[in-house]
């Protein structure tokens, strides 16, 4: 059990482009999602919690009007690249927090985003 | 503030030698959870362990051991007889449920085992 899925794995999008990614918890309810990025060589860098049915909670110098993020079920959060930049190029990973758990958090397998 | 230091970037090590990956972490809570991942080129995170505050019992799994010790806020894993397969990329982390359980990393130590 505790499975979670990212959809895609891979992206390669045009600059200026807008790209969304899927992070679902397969068999179990997820009142609280974690969206990461990794860049090549580097730790993973948490940019926002995700709360199902509220508004996400960014981290300090994420842009929440560049990376949309919607967690509309208990199973499902997405995150929307929008006008992508070369820089946005990265590794995406999300993990979901089990409902009614304090530290019971999975991870999905990641998105590597392309932009070119 | 939260902090996780891994020092070492990069170790490398010669097949069945031991192995020490030094974790400290900085923390004003008193409730925390530290945890250990590995991330293998494939880029998938692998939980391997996760330890309370209020737990300060060192752990052994097959050739994996951990060494939590709060007066020195350290968390320090250990390879014993490493394996190429051991190759990867571990992260060590702090997550508090007064931060609203997220997980703050370490930078990471890449560890290459050659044959």
């Amino acid at each position: 059990g505790a499975v979670v899925s990212q959809h895609p794995s891979r992206v390669i999008c045009k600059s200026g482009t807008s790209v969304k990614i899927e992070c679902r918890s397969l068999d179990f309810q997820a009142t609280t999602m974690f969206w990461y990025r990794q860049f090549p060589k580097q730790s993973l860098m948490l940019m926002a919690t995700s709360n199902e049915g509220s508004k996400a909670t960014y981290e300090q110098g994420v842009e929440k009007d560049k990376f949309l993020i919607n967690h509309a079920s208990l199973t499902l959060s997405t995150l929307t690249v929008t006008s992508a930049h070369p820089e946005d190029s990265s590794f995406y990973i999300c993990s979901a927090r089990r409902a009614r758990t304090v530290y019971e958090q999975y991870f999905g397998p990641g998105t590597r985003l392309t932009v070119t | 503030a939260q902090k996780v230091t891994q020092a070492q970037t990069e170790i490398s090590v010669v097949e069945k030698e031991d192995v020490t990956l030094d974790c400290v972490y900085e923390t004003r809570d008193t409730t925390y959870y530290l945890f250990w991942y590995k991330q293998p080129p494939s880029g998938e995170l692998v939980f391997l362990i996760r330890r309370n505050s209020f737990d300060e019992q060192n752990e052994i799994s097959g050739r994996y051991s951990w060494n939590f010790q709060k007066s020195t806020s350290s968390f320090n894993f250990t390879i014993t007889a490493s394996q190429v397969v051991d190759s990867a990329v571990y992260f060590c982390a702090l997550s508090a449920p007064n931060q609203g359980g997220k997980l703050i990393f370490g930078q990471g130590t890449e560890l290459s085992v050659k044959p």
